[in-house]
C-alpha cells in the first residue's frame, strides 16, 4: 500500500520565480493538507483540500495556492517566491471517513525548496 | 489560534533510561493531541494520539497523558534504544478542525548507546 507521494523531492527557484509541488495522497484518503516546515521549525498549516475546494486555511498571503484534482491528488502552487519560502513542504492526508479511529495524518517525505 | 509550547527542545538519554517530553496548548476547544516522530528526510510519522476524553494511553514502551484542566499532555518513551533517536513533534487540534494541527517546535531526543 503506497503512502503519501511528493514531487520533486527538491527543488532549487530563483526569487520571484513561482514553483508547483504536487502530492498523491494515500490509498483511500480523499483530505489533503500542506504544511510548511522551515528548518529547526515544527510544522505550519497552509491550507487543506477535501472535494475539490480549500476547507481551511492557515496564516499564509495569497502567494500560497491550491488545488485538488478528482482523482484526490493535490498540487501547490507558490507565487513570487521568496527567500524566506525557503523550506520542507509536507503534504498530509487522510479520510473524511474517519470518524471513530485516529484523526491522525499520514504525511509524505516533503519536498525541499530552496530560494536563491 | 491555538498555540502549542514543547519542551525541552534537546534531550540526551542513556540507552534503556526513559524520557519525556511535554507539551502545553492554549485553546480550550482543542480534544485531538497527536504526537509524530520525524527521522531525517522523512516526513512526521504518527506513533501515538490521545483524545481529550482519556487522560493516559500506552502502546508498548509509549505512553502519552493528558491534563485538560492545566492544558498539558506529554510522551513518555520507557526503557529507550538508539532507533528512538530523532525528531519528536507534539500537535494539537479540534475534531472540527482535524486538518488544521497546531505543532510544537520539537524536541531532538538522542540515546546513546
Amino acid at each position: 500500500d503506497a503512502g503519501v507521494t511528493q514531487s520533486p523531492t527538491h527543488l532549487i527557484k530563483t526569487r520571484g520565480q513561482q514553483v508547483t509541488l504536487r502530492c498523491s495522497p494515500k490509498s483511500g484518503h480523499d483530505t489533503v493538507s500542506w504544511y510548511q516546515q522551515a528548518l529547526g521549525q515544527g510544522p505550519q498549516f497552509i491550507f487543506q483540500y477535501y472535494e475539490e475546494e480549500e476547507r481551511q486555511r492557515g496564516n499564509f498571503p495569497d502567494r500560497f495556492s491550491g488545488h485538488q484534482f478528482p482523482n484526490y491528488s493535490s498540487e501547490l502552487n507558490v507565487n513570487a517566491l521568496l527567500l524566506g519560502d525557503s523550506a520542507l513542504y509536507l503534504c498530509a492526508s487522510s479520510s473524511s471517513g474517519d470518524s471513530s479511529s485516529n484523526y491522525g495524518y499520514t504525511f509524505g517525505s516533503g519536498t525541499r525548496l530552496t530560494v536563491v | 489560534g491555538e498555540n502549542v509550547e514543547q519542551h525541552p527542545s534537546t534531550l540526551s538519554v542513556q540507552e534503556g533510561d526513559s524520557a519525556v517530553i511535554k507539551c502545553t496548548y492554549s485553546d480550550s476547544a482543542s480534544n485531538y493531541f497527536p504526537w509524530y516522530k520525524q527521522e531525517l528526510g522523512k516526513g512526521p510519522q504518527l506513533i501515538i494520539d490521545i483524545r481529550s476524553n482519556v487522560g493516559e494511553k500506552k502502546d508498548q514502551r509509549i505512553a502519552v497523558t493528558l491534563n485538560k484542566t492545566a492544558k498539558h499532555f506529554s510522551l513518555h518513551i520507557t526503557e529507550t534504544q538508539p532507533e528512538d533517536s530523532a525528531v519528536y513533534f507534539c500537535a494539537a487540534s479540534t475534531r472540527a478542525n482535524a486538518g488544521k494541527s497546531t505543532f510544537g517546535d520539537g524536541t531532538t531526543l538522542t540515546v546513546k548507546p
